[in-house]
């Protein structure tokens, strides 16, 4: 079954400090894979897409991404992270179909300490 | 440069009253979406329409109804609400059902049922 998922619900970094959020997929082909941020208040963004060729794919903010076809993951990486990153970041895979033709994770919860 | 826009942004209301929300793209976009997000329960696909005039029922249709008369624009609508109704709704659009094709987020309406 097309799926994905987000094990961390809630991670908290400091300030500066790196971050990588998790994301596995399950998908039976070659997936076209997404990451959307949602600040408080805001509806989702999208951070960046990988749809094939490098691997290393470069989003806004900062924010980059690597597909690992071996793992079936998606990590979404930050060299140093602001206190402007606090946000909610989904995860999604592209499945096509009219039935909205992205699946969702639940979300990972960042928060930034000062 | 507007995108997807919703209104209203923020609504209370009593159970068993009526209220439409209204979702505006001017992105021609043909697919549009409306998505309900619980904490834990990540985003909830309630109708989506493939285009101008047609609708379909989503994972948690029960207790909504939708509208796309115009191409731009998607209603949910909510005949009698009820307090399992509170939640924040997300309209969403995407160029067509292809498994490349991001969707485009409004900021959100912030339903409250008491």
């Amino acid at each position: 079954a097309q799926s994905v998922t987000q094990p961390d619900i809630h991670i908290t970094v400091s300030e500066g400090a790196s971050l990588e959020l998790r994301c596995n997929y399950s998908y039976g082909a070659t997936p076209y894979l997404f990451w959307y941020v949602q600040s408080p208040g805001q509806g989702l963004q999208l951070l960046l897409k990988y749809f094939s060729g490098d691997t290393l794919v470069q989003g806004i903010k900062g924010f980059e991404a690597e597909f690992k076809r071996s793992q079936s993951s998606f990590n979404l990486r930050k060299p140093s992270v602001h206190w402007s990153d606090a946000a909610e970041y989904f995860c999604a895979v592209g499945v096509g179909g009219s039935q909205g033709n992205l699946i969702f994770g639940k979300g990972t919860k960042l928060s930034v300490k000062p | 440069n507007a995108g997807v826009t919703q209104t209203p942004k923020f609504r209370v209301l009593k159970t068993g009253q009526s209220m439409t929300l209204l979702c505006a793209q001017d992105m021609n976009h043909e697919y549009m979406y409306w998505y309900r997000q619980d904490p834990g329960m990540g985003l909830r696909l309630i109708h989506y329409s493939v285009g101008e005039g047609t609708t379909a029922k989503g994972e948690v249709p029960d207790g909504y109804n939708v509208s796309r008369l115009k191409k731009q624009n998607f209603l949910l609508g909510l005949e009698s609400a009820a307090p399992s109704q509170t939640s924040v709704y997300f309209c969403a659009s995407s160029k067509s059902a292809g498994r490349n094709q991001p969707q485009h987020f409004g900021d959100g309406t912030r339903l409250s049922i008491l």
